[in-house]
């Protein structure tokens, strides 16, 4: 049964600081993992989507990497805005299911 | 496209009552999901539609919950009779296969009381 962890639960950072946020999975035979951003009282937005063959995705300032036989991606904030405070959420879709096992988050707080 | 639409937006409803979920997924997409999100157990996959068939219900909690998709514009998540412990945000989200990005509605936040 695939688990998807996440840590840091949450993470305090000045403006401007470059982060990462870590996601780990038990099953490593997985088709793809996206990474969601959800602000308070709204849904979720996805951010990137990383393919099992693929290594890395980059959109602006985000980059995710993958790692499968270790079972992790993480995903890194370039120079951190306040307005990136939401929780993130990693998303793992396991091989031969349609079903995403989501992590619990990390919620960001970047301080002004 | 104005994105995943659901409604209501809020609902408060007394234990015992029936609950009516709706979802209208992006136009063209064929996949549409139902989610649960809670603080205890996180985001969860009750049941996932392809071409307006139920394709995976394992994760529908109870014989009380049960989801419909008439049509390719709309799907509904009924509760009946409600409990305290449905009090959750539901969320519906639909893509292009069943694989990809997923595209999320704002939710309906449920409290049962």
């Amino acid at each position: 049964k695939q688990e998807v962890t996440q840590i840091p639960a949450a993470l305090s950072v000045p403006e401007g600081e470059n982060l990462v946020l870590n996601c780990s999975f038990t099953d490593s035979a997985i088709y793809n993992l996206q990474w969601f951003r959800q602000d308070p009282g709204k849904g979720l937005t996805s951010l990137l989507l990383i393919q099992s063959s693929q290594r890395e995705q980059t959109s602006g300032r985000l980059n995710a990497s993958l790692d499968k036989s270790s079972g992790r991606s993480t995903l890194y904030i370039a120079a951190s805005q306040p307005g990136d405070s939401a929780t993130y959420l990693c998303a793992v879709l396991t091989s031969g299911t349609y079903k995403y096992i989501f992590g619990t988050g990390t919620r960001l707080k970047v301080l002004a | 496209d104005a994105g995943v639409i659901q409604s209501p937006r809020h609902e408060v409803t007394e234990m015992g009552q029936e609950v009516t979920l709706r979802c209208k997924p992006i136009s063209g997409h064929n996949s549409l999901f139902w989610y649960r999100q809670t603080m205890m157990r996180g985001l969860e996959l009750l049941i996932y539609f392809n071409n307006n068939v139920p394709i995976d219900d394992s994760g529908m909690p109870e014989d009380r919950f049960s989801a419909k998709m008439p049509n390719a514009s709309f799907s509904t998540l009924k509760i009946q009779p409600s409990e305290p412990r449905d009090s959750a945000v539901y969320f519906c989200a639909s893509n292009e296969n069943g694989r990809e990005t997923q595209y999320f509605g704002p939710g309906t936040r449920l409290l049962v009381l």
